[in-house]
């Protein structure tokens, strides 16, 4: 079945540093991709998506580009903020366009 | 437009006890999910609804958990009865057709 693949965390980093945070996938056919943000006390937002292969998506500063040829889709941002500090979820929709299965999240914390 | 509205946000309860969560998706959504999502993990689909119909319940528990969605729009999520390891934060999500989906703030459920 499908699978989402995410760094662990929690990453650490202060203000202005470049943020990666890993994704990978397994799914058949070609999914759409997102990632998903909690800050605290709120629910899931969607932050960017690509529905397919070499898009990329963005907003607010975040980036990632839908890689089939590595099953990759990998957050960046060049300078973080301690507002970006949440939990971010890598997710995936399959092909079938039915439920969304998500990664396990990575907590992003930003010093000032 | 409003968002997802779950209620209600918090809930303690005994174990043995039921326990009823509603959703009021996005106006005009169609699609809607509830999700489990355990502390530091991703969300897990329970159900998924198109319309009034229940297309995807394979993940819930059916000898305690049970769903509904009237008229295919507002949806309850019941527990009866609730264990302790049912402590967990619960989501409600709506999309159009197989659009990206809007998550609601949650229901944190405790059992005591």
């Amino acid at each position: 079945g499908d699978s989402v693949t995410q760094m662990e965390g929690p990453v650490t980093l202060s203000e202005e540093a470049f943020l990666t945070i890993n994704c990978t996938y397994t799914a058949t056919g070609y999914p759409s991709l997102f990632w998903y943000v909690q800050y605290p006390g709120e629910g899931l937002q969607l932050l960017l998506k690509a529905t397919k292969a070499d898009d990329k998506g963005s907003n607010k500063g975040f980036e990632a580009t839908y890689r089939k040829e590595t099953t990759s889709f990998h957050l960046e941002k060049g300078s973080v903020q301690v507002s970006d500090s949440a939990v971010y979820f890598c997710a995936l929709r399959g092909s079938s366009g039915d439920k969304l299965t998500f990664g396990t999240g990575t907590r992003l914390a930003v010093r000032p | 437009e409003a968002g997802v509205v779950q209620s209600p946000r918090y809930k303690i309860i005994e174990k043995k006890q039921p326990v009823a969560f509603w959703c009021n998706p996005i106006s005009g959504h169609n699609t809607l999910y509830w999700y489990l999502q355990n502390l530091g993990q991703g969300p897990e689909l329970l159900i998924r609804y198109e319309n009034e119909e229940a297309v995807d319940d394979s993940q819930l528990p059916k000898d305690r958990f049970s769903a509904e969605r009237l008229k295919g729009v507002d949806s309850t999520l019941k527990i009866q009865p609730a264990e302790l390891g049912d402590s967990a934060v619960y989501l409600c999500a709506s999309s159009l057709e197989n659009t990206e989906a809007f998550f609601g703030q949650g229901t944190r459920l405790t059992v005591v």
